[in-house]
């Protein structure tokens, strides 16, 4: 049973740059999430998907995020022109059925906007 | 908004030593969790807590679900090097597929273990 996978584990880019990345849950999980984390801190709630349908969006999530997760399957988070403060990783998680309180993650993707 | 606080921040032990952290809040949750992250990597689930009062056990890991449903505590015991990393505990509202699923993560408690 493989787990959250996520690519590409790091990413430097220029500020201004567009970047996104995917993540693929665990099979047969159909809540997937996203969370940005910085250093210092715990992991911020960004968006989540029950299937295909985007359910809930933070405050965090600013008009140049958008996140997809198209047939309910891998999910992709797009950043568009991105800025220093974005440096951040980005998390991953997915749950299942009864037990959708038990989020696993991913192993994150750092981002560095310089 | 809703807000954790995780104490202590950091904690040095001894190896064998066992540990005790805490998580508390100002609002109520219906589902404590708790995760080890290590370095460069995501969080790892430890133990899920679901009803006031409950208590827990993974391992060498006791994790209890307050009573008020604003605080948990987690436990290590016989603490060993590879327990070195940072504890998250997180919250969650929602309830019976009513109202938000996402988590609250506290700051963190960083362990470190002296061989």
């Amino acid at each position: 049973d493989t787990g959250v996978s996520q690519d590409p584990r790091h990413k430097i880019t220029k500020r201004g740059q567009n970047v996104t990345f995917r993540c693929d849950p665990i099979s047969e999980h159909n809540r997937l999430y996203w969370y940005r984390q910085t250093l210092g801190q715990g992991p911020e709630f960004l968006t989540y998907f029950q299937n295909e349908a985007q359910l809930e969006k933070s405050r965090l999530l600013s008009d140049r995020f958008s996140a997809e997760r198209p047939k309910g399957s891998f999910s992709t988070l797009e950043i568009q022109r991105t800025e220093q403060g974005d440096s951040a990783m980005y998390l991953c998680a997915s749950s299942m059925g009864q037990f959708h309180y038990e989020q696993y993650f991913g192993p994150g993707t750092r981002l560095t906007v310089t | 908004g809703q807000q954790l606080n995780q104490s202590p921040q950091s904690m040095f032990i001894q190896e064998g030593e066992d540990v005790s952290m805490n998580c508390t809040s100002s609002s109520i949750f219906n589902t404590w969790l708790w995760y080890k992250q290590d370095p460069g990597e995501g969080p790892v689930l430890l133990i899920a807590l679901y009803k006031a009062g409950e208590l827990t056990s993974n391992g060498r890991l006791t994790a209890q679900f307050g009573i008020t449903r604003k605080d948990s505590f987690l436990n290590i015991s016989a603490s060993i090097p590879s327990d070195v990393g940072i504890y998250f505990c997180a919250g969650q509202s929602g309830y019976s597929g009513a109202g938000s699923y996402q988590l609250t993560f506290g700051k963190g408690t960083k362990l470190s273990v002296i061989p």
